[in-house]
């Protein structure tokens, strides 16, 4: 059972360029979410969305892109990387419904924007 | 502005011994609150949560103290053992079955250290 899946575990990008940090659960989740970690700052929410073809904005939107076109799978892209982007990004799902909801997340993807 | 403050940044316990881990709210929207564990290179994993009408929950070694008047919640590791160090992370998210529910706010993390 894989759980949460994300893809590339490591990237180095230039600023300006342009990438998308894959995500997929085979876990049938209706919830899923991307979250940065920082140093000081803990986990904050960057996108999320509540089921296929439905998204919306967390607390740090900005520079980022989603879409759910699947259950399965939540890409984020980033449109132009810059170096306030370098962060360790972290893929998370749940069931849908009441808070409680245990959120499963990815084992993270590193990213380092120069 | 984070909405969930955590302390300590970092705390080193001696095998044995008891880690306590402190987190402060203010909004009173919050009615879920989980505690994460991540090891290195790894993410954040569930440990134990809990829901405000209840004052305590254990489980294992773990235990989450709640006062809800004084919108605080704490983290005890009881007889902590090597294998515990890491970062553990408070949270907080609203309730309601509606999409707010699943908006986790973090702390900002206390790294944990157990030593020999």
């Amino acid at each position: 059972n894989a759980g949460v899946t994300q893809t590339p575990k490591f990237q180095v990008l230039k600023t300006g360029q342009s990438m998308t940090l894959q995500c997929a659960q085979d876990m049938n989740h209706e919830y899923m979410s991307w979250y940065r970690q920082d140093p000081g700052m803990g986990l904050r929410l960057i996108h999320y969305s509540v089921g296929a073809g439905i998204t919306d904005q967390g607390e740090v939107p900005n520079g980022y892109n989603v879409s759910r076109s699947t259950t399965e799978d939540f890409p984020l892209r980033l449109l132009s990387a810059a170096p306030s982007q370098t962060s360790v990004y972290f893929c998370a799902s749940s069931y849908r419904g009441y808070s409680g909801n245990t959120i499963y997340f990815g084992e993270g993807s590193w990213l380092t924007v120069v | 502005q984070q909405q969930v403050k955590q302390s300590p940044q970092s705390l080193i316990v001696q095998k044995g011994g008891i880690s306590i881990i402190n987190c402060a709210y203010e909004n009173t929207a919050f009615d879920y609150f989980p505690w994460y564990q991540q090891f290195p290179g790894k993410g954040p994993a569930l440990l134990i949560a809990i829901r405000p009408d209840v004052s305590e929950k254990k489980e294992g070694r773990f235990t989450i103290s709640f006062n809800k008047s004084a919108k605080q919640f704490s983290l005890h590791i009881m007889d902590s053992q090597p294998g515990d160090s890491a970062t553990y992370f408070c949270a907080a998210s609203p309730r309601g079955a509606t999409d707010s529910w699943g908006k986790l706010q973090f702390g900002a993390g206390t790294q944990v250290v157990v030593t020999p």
